[in-house]
């Protein structure tokens, strides 16, 4: 157990529909990361906010946005879904502001578009 | 820009025996290395890492790694595998502030 809590852990919806995924980090981590793990495009890295803020970004699309709230706890809001958009989206947390390639992964939420 | 390529997409193996996974990388400046491991149906979690030092680095689960700068590369082995290791494991890269994944490679351990 990663202490990284994420949910739902399955979602399935129609093509045009919004979603939103949430994840609390481990205990004590100010940073946030969003991966999409798809068949055709692998692990992705979408985007990390740290302590509220924004920190850095990656192939995230314009139909995507995320926010880190007080508490820590952040969401990933997927809108205008396609079929294309159907995968696994992993948040991961670490400590600090910076990446230093030692993340704690949740279990993902696996999204299916229809 | 830094890359990462894992030149087998599986590698099936029987139990007890020993096991390399090959990881290339791409990149004009000094890297921190990873490999991470996803048991089904589970997140990404780390194996071991390479950041400066020896070349040769143990991990969890009694693998390892060596980081060879001349060829590039970060292979993972493993001198006899068990049926629990069967997984998908992920070599990475680490660019300043981000983490770039490979493709993964799929361990098959039969028995």
């Amino acid at each position: 157990d990663s202490g990284v809590t994420q949910t739902p852990k399955h979602l399935i919806t129609a093509t045009g529909q919004r979603v939103t995924l949430r994840c609390s980090p481990r205990s004590g981590d100010l940073s946030v990361y969003w991966y999409q793990q798809s068949l055709d495009q692998g692990l992705q890295f979408l985007i990390q906010y740290y302590n509220g803020e924004e920190r850095a970004k990656g192939n995230i699309l314009e139909r995507f946005s995320a926010q880190q709230f007080p508490d820590l706890h952040s969401e990933l809001n997927l809108s205008s879904l396609e079929l294309g958009d159907s995968a696994l989206y992993f948040c991961a947390s670490s400590v600090g502001p910076e990446n230093t390639g030692e993340l704690f992964f949740g279990e993902g939420s696996r999204l299916t578009v229809l | 820009a830094q890359s990462v390529t894992q030149l087998d997409s599986q590698v099936p193996v029987f139990e007890e025996a020993p096991v390399e996974l090959r990881c290339n990388y791409s990149s004009s400046v000094s890297v921190y290395l990873f490999w991470y491991v996803q048991y089904p149906n589970q997140g990404l979690q780390l194996l071991l890492k390479y950041l400066s030092g020896s070349t040769l680095v143990k991990g969890i689960n009694g693998f390892e790694a060596e980081f060879n700068k001349s060829q590039t590369s970060f292979h993972l082995r493993k001198p006899s595998v068990h049926i629990s290791d069967t997984a998908e494991y992920f070599c990475a890269v680490h660019n300043t502030d981000k983490l770039i994944f490979g493709t993964g490679t799929r361990l098959q351990v039969f028995p």
